[in-house]
């Protein structure tokens, strides 16, 4: 168990809908990833957050938002949903040791998109 | 761009045969390198990580890596399967850009079948 918490644990929407993902890090880390392993795929870079604010993001639309709290706990929020936004989607926790880094995921939201 | 390229998406071993992994990598600057496993119906676990140092990394479960920085490799290496190791695994590698975090990018995957 890596301490990273992740809810709802499935999800069913349509297409068009919003959907909020939550996570919960693991104590004591103040950085967050979000990531979408699509079926038979390694999981891609969505976005960073530090200390709540959006220091990193990968190549997805501005559909793609999210959020960071106090507590570190953040959110992923994806408007207008479509098709191939079906996909499992992974938070993960930043280790910082030394100057170098160490990511923790945990168990993902599954969502399949209708 | 960083990329990470798996050659072989699908390799079926024996029990207590060897295993290699490769996985190459495409970043222009300095990297850590991850190697990930997701069992059945769980979440990425982290297997090995290198970044810097002895280019021989070990990690839990007797699995081993070999950072060849002149071919821009970091296979993952086991003496002899066993079939709870049958996984999903996945290479990876982090660095930063000019504009900020770019995040892990992942290899696309090794599905490693174990027969009993």
């Amino acid at each position: 168990e890596t301490g990273v918490t992740q809810s709802p644990t499935h999800l069913i929407k349509t297409r068009g809908q919003q959907v909020t993902l939550r996570c919960s890090s693991q104590s004591g880390h103040n950085t967050v990833s979000w990531y979408q392993q699509a079926l038979g795929q390694g999981p891609q870079f969505i976005f960073q957050y530090y200390r709540e604010e959006e220091n990193g993001r990968g190549n997805f639309p501005p559909r793609f938002s999210g959020l960071q709290f106090p507590n570190y706990s953040s959110e992923l929020n994806v408007n207008a949903l479509e098709l191939d936004d079906s996909a499992l989607y992974l938070c993960a926790s930043k280790e910082w040791a030394g100057g170098r880094e160490t990511q923790y995921f945990g168990p993902g939201t599954r969502l399949l998109v209708l | 761009a960083q990329s990470v390229s798996q050659h072989n998406h699908h390799v079926i071993l024996s029990e207590a045969a060897s295993l290699e992994l490769g996985c190459n990598y495409s970043y222009g600057g300095t990297v850590n390198l991850f190697w990930y496993v997701q069992y059945p119906g769980q979440h990425l676990q982290l297997l090995l990580k290198y970044f810097s140092g002895d280019p021989l990394v070990k990690g839990i479960k007797g699995f081993e890596a070999e950072f060849i920085k002149s071919k821009f490799s970091f296979n993952l290496r086991k003496p002899s399967v066993q079939w709870s190791d049958t996984a999903e695994y996945f290479c990876a590698v982090s660095g930063y850009s000019g504009g900020g975090a770019d995040g892990l990018t992942f290899g696309k995957g090794t599905h490693l079948i174990i027969q009993p």
